[in-house]
């Protein structure tokens, strides 16, 4: 099936740990992003990445790196977790200049 | 960034009713997207609209984008409670959503 695909669907850490989730797609898209989505559903973007440039919301806290080891994957690394950073993260894709994005099936990260 | 409004927040209406949701900015799009998300999945696109004045039908959705793209709305006809979800627009060249309309059908 051509999609997005991130895992893992589910992570519990503990506060101060480092953990990381890996997405992949085989839609052929040149852009890739990951999205926060908080208890209110309010879906926030963090990163937009292609092999030209990487493109960082300011508000995310430089604990939270992107990794693309190629252009279909792109993982998010976060360091010293905290309790903040629980939420569902949502790994996408699109064309560059293209008119939708499409989602992964998102990462619920519990931060005990 | 421009920043987009989506109203109602809640909407929770019985099946076979109909119901209008609405996206809005203070500035104009270039295009805007329409997603749905179930709980536990992520978003999928519904529909984009481009052109001012834009009617784009499918099933028993109707949007439309407003004639000076700056806003624009999700009718859906009879209600039924597998429309169930969270509603997102979103727009711009890295995709930045609004906050949502969650709505329940109920049987």
């Amino acid at each position: 099936d051509t999609a997005v695909s991130q895992t893992p669907k589910y992570l519990v850490t503990q506060m101060g740990n480092d953990k990381s989730i890996k997405c992949e797609q085989n839609l052929g898209h040149d852009t890739m992003y990951w999205y926060k989505q908080d208890s209110k559903k309010f879906l926030k973007i963090m990163f937009s990445y292609n092999n030209k440039e990487l493109i960082i919301n300011e508000t995310v806290p430089n604990r939270f790196s992107p990794k693309s080891p190629d252009k279909a994957h792109l993982n998010l690394h976060i360091n010293s977790l905290e309790l903040g950073d629980s939420a569902v993260y949502f790994c996408a894709s699109s064309q560059v200049r293209g008119r939708y994005v499409s989602f992964g099936p998102g990462t619920r990260l519990t931060v005990l | 960034t421009q920043l987009l409004e989506q109203s109602p927040q809640f909407l929770s209406i019985q099946e076979g009713e109909n119901l209008t949701v609405y996206c809005n900015s203070s500035s104009v799009f270039s295009s805007l997207q329409w997603y749905r998300q179930e709980p536990g999945e992520g978003p999928v696109l519904l529909v984009t609209v481009v052109t001012g004045g834009e009617v784009k039908k499918l099933k028993r959705l109707t949007f439309q984008f407003g004639d000076a793209r700056k806003d624009s709305s999700l009718h859906n006809t009879a209600a039924q409670p597998g429309d169930t979800g969270l509603y997102l627009c979103a727009h711009g060249q890295n995709f930045v959503f609004g906050p949502g309309t969650r709505l329940s059908v109920l049987p």
